[in-house]
């Protein structure tokens, strides 16, 4: 059966420490990937794609794809309290470019 | 103003009633998309419409029935639900199909519909 599954949490992590959040995929044609992030009561918002084998920077935030193991990580470092949410792994599917299959998010708290 | 605007943000309905819930973008995007979100479930694609024409219904029953006039509005037009219906309903745009990398999408702040 072809998903994205995600690691179901929830996770907890103290302030300034590194959140590690997974996700791995079964549709070997999937090219694209994406982590968003969902406020509580709020919309889906993206905050980084990878489309490449390896890490992806940018600022606290690292994305990692591993397409032999089919695998997508987000590093989330120096959490803060802001950064509790739900993060939500998608990969296009089908060999689709716009045809995406959303993991059910996994849900991040960060104490202060 | 916001990028992508739904309304109504909360819908109360009978299984008998008509309604629909409408979503309008600022972007200048030319694909728009309906998603649903329930609880303890993935996202769910339901339909994609790129420069007004349908490219995607992902098996959604015909109780819902979408409709993009233009580039800029799309509404989901609701008839004879059931309770299990009740769920967020998620609007979403993007620059168009296909994009280089259709992923970027950008949503609004969904309907919150409820089937009594």
């Amino acid at each position: 059966q072809k998903g994205v599954e995600q690691n179901s949490g929830p996770l907890s992590v103290p302030e300034g420490a590194i959140a590690s959040l997974n996700c791995t995929y079964s549709d070997r044609g999937s090219q694209s990937f994406f982590w968003y992030r969902q406020y509580s009561g709020k919309s889906p918002e993206l905050i980084m794609s990878i489309y490449s084998n390896g890490d992806k920077e940018d600022g606290r935030f690292t994305a990692q794809l591993n397409k032999a193991s089919q695998y997508v990580s987000l590093l989330i470092r120096d959490s803060q309290p802001s950064d509790s949410a739900t993060y939500l792994c998608a990969g296009n599917s089908g060999g689709s470019n716009y045809k995406l299959t959303f993991g059910k998010g996994t849900l991040l708290t960060v104490n202060p | 103003e916001t990028g992508v605007t739904q309304t109504p943000r909360h819908l109360v309905m009978g299984m008998t009633n008509k309604k629909s819930l409408k979503c309008e973008q600022h972007l200048g995007h030319n694909a728009m998309y309906w998603y649903k979100q329930s609880a303890k479930k993935p996202l769910e694609l339901m339909f994609v419409y790129n420069f007004k024409e349908q490219t995607e219904n992902n098996s959604v029953p015909s109780r819902f029935s979408p409709e993009c006039p233009n580039s800029s509005h799309l509404f989901l037009h609701l008839h004879t639900l059931q309770p299990e219906d009740s769920a967020l309903y998620l609007c979403a745009s993007s620059v168009s199909v296909p994009a280089a990398f259709g992923g970027e999408l950008f949503f609004g702040e969904g309907s919150r519909l409820t089937v009594l």
